[in-house]
């Protein structure tokens, strides 16, 4: 089954910086989508951004982009100018053809 | 607005009672998914489905069942609720593109 892996269980970024979370998965695929997802306490899950794995731009919304390294398969998730919004657990996650895959989260913290 | 909701939102319940978890769509999507978010484990597939009809199982999906006889609802029974089913449950549904989750709010379980 295709993993992924987040490997920083938390992370903390001051406000105003910048901070990246890491994000691997495994797959043997090659035309697939990657996902971030963003969990504030309110639990409510909402999509931070998307990436097309036969796209070589990576993708941007806003402050928040994407290291897309598909050889690497590495899909890592940069906030920019960070906010105390921006305090959430963040999920990477692999659409594995039937389902998306998840990652087991990283918990940001933002300090002001 | 098209939305997902889950009913009810928080529940208590007894060891070894059946339990059912509701989940409304009005996107139109096909393709329904029910998750368990655990600490430390983000979020894990217990069952899913394409379509009326048609029902599959995930990587967590013993102890649980689900039934499609609509394109809107995908309701999720516990038949005899167990402690290690304390969870908070996610439903989402999806389209047929990317797979791109669209969420409902979560429902919290738990069995004493």
């Amino acid at each position: 089954a295709q993993t992924v892996t987040q490997s920083q269980p938390e992370m903390s970024v001051q406000e105003a910086e910048t901070v990246t979370l890491s994000c691997t998965y495994d797959t043997s695929e090659s035309d697939y989508y990657l996902f971030w997802y963003k969990q504030p306490p309110s639990r409510q899950m909402i999509l931070v951004i998307r990436q097309e794995a036969y796209k070589q731009q990576n993708a941007t919304e806003n402050r928040f982009s994407v290291n897309f390294q598909k050889a690497a398969k590495s899909f890592s998730l940069k906030i920019s100018d960070s906010q105390l919004g921006d305090a959430a657990m963040y999920f990477c996650a692999y659409n594995s053809g039937y389902a998306l895959n998840f990652g087991k989260g990283t918990s940001l913290l933002v300090t002001p | 607005d098209a939305e997902i909701t889950q009913s009810p939102r928080h529940k208590i319940t007894e060891t070894g009672r059946q339990v059912t978890l509701a989940c409304h769509q009005t996107w139109n999507h096909n393709n329904m998914f029910w998750y368990r978010q655990d600490l430390g484990h983000g979020l894990r597939l217990i069952h899913y489905s394409y379509g009326v009809q048609d029902t599959n199982k995930g990587e967590v999906s013993d102890g649980y069942s689900v039934s499609r006889s609509n394109t809107e609802d995908l309701p999720l029974t516990l038949e005899s609720a167990a402690s290690s089913q304390t969870s908070v449950y996610f439903c989402a549904s999806s389209d047929q593109g990317t797979g791109e989750l669209f969420f409902g709010e979560g429902s919290r379980l738990t069995v004493l």
